[in-house]
């Protein structure tokens, strides 16, 4: 069965710092795999996703994230974190049989100033 | 351009009683989902339609029921809340595949349910 891990529930960086969250997966074939961001009180927004060909992803806000088959990850980067970074991210993996997407639990990114 | 729009915002209902959750979309986007996202489980899926007149189970689908009105509508029911279903709904939205997973998301819905 699919599933997702995001191992670090809270996550605090300083501004300007490098950033990386961790994301595992569990699939038999090759997923699609998908970042997510959310503001408090506000509905998900896609940063990037990954369904095939180069491993290396770009997204928005200057997001990227790479998928590595032999470790089962797909970690988000960005290379100096701004204070509006500051949210709740999500890393999701999808099924080819339908938009059943599996969502991690979330890891909350709170920046120092 | 609104995207995904959701309503009720807040709700508060007492066990038994039904509503719906409202869901419209002006991307013309074929694909419609509806999650309910809970404390430290991320979200899961209710229920998606890949298309206008198509909807399918997903994660969580007991305690609730779909419609896809339209294109652009897709309407979540509670028939007789339950104090379980406390939750805030979102709805999303995808011009691709269903399996390529959700683009645009509402705001949500806050449902209580005592």
């Amino acid at each position: 069965a699919q599933s997702v891990t995001q191992p670090d529930i809270h996550i605090t960086v300083s501004e300007g710092a490098s950033l990386e969250l961790r994301c595992n997966y569990s699939y038999g074939a090759t997923p699609y795999l998908f970042w997510y961001v959310q503001s408090p009180g506000q509905g998900l927004q896609l940063l990037l996703k990954y369904f095939s060909g180069d491993t290396l992803v770009q997204g928005i806000k200057g997001f990227e994230a790479e998928f590595k088959r032999s470790q089962s990850s797909f970690n988000l980067r960005k290379p100096s974190v701004h204070w509006s970074d500051a949210a709740e991210y999500f890393c999701a993996v999808g099924a080819v049989e339908g938009g059943k997407l599996i969502f991690g639990q979330g890891t909350e990114l709170s920046v120092k100033p | 351009n609104a995207g995904v729009t959701q309503t009720p915002k807040f709700q508060v209902l007492k066990t038994g009683q039904s509503m719906t959750l409202q869901c419209a979309q002006d991307m013309n986007h074929n694909s419609m989902y509806w999650y309910r996202q809970d404390p430290g489980m991320g979200l899961r899926l209710i229920y998606y339609s890949a298309s206008e007149g198509t909807t399918d189970k997903g994660e969580v689908p007991n305690g609730y029921n779909v419609s896809r009105l339209n294109k652009r509508e897709f309407s979540l029911r509670l028939e007789s809340a339950a104090p379980s279903q406390t939750s805030v709904y979102f709805c999303a939205s995808s011009e691709a595949r269903a399996e390529r997973g959700p683009q645009h998301f509402g705001d949500g819905t806050r449902l209580s349910i005592l």
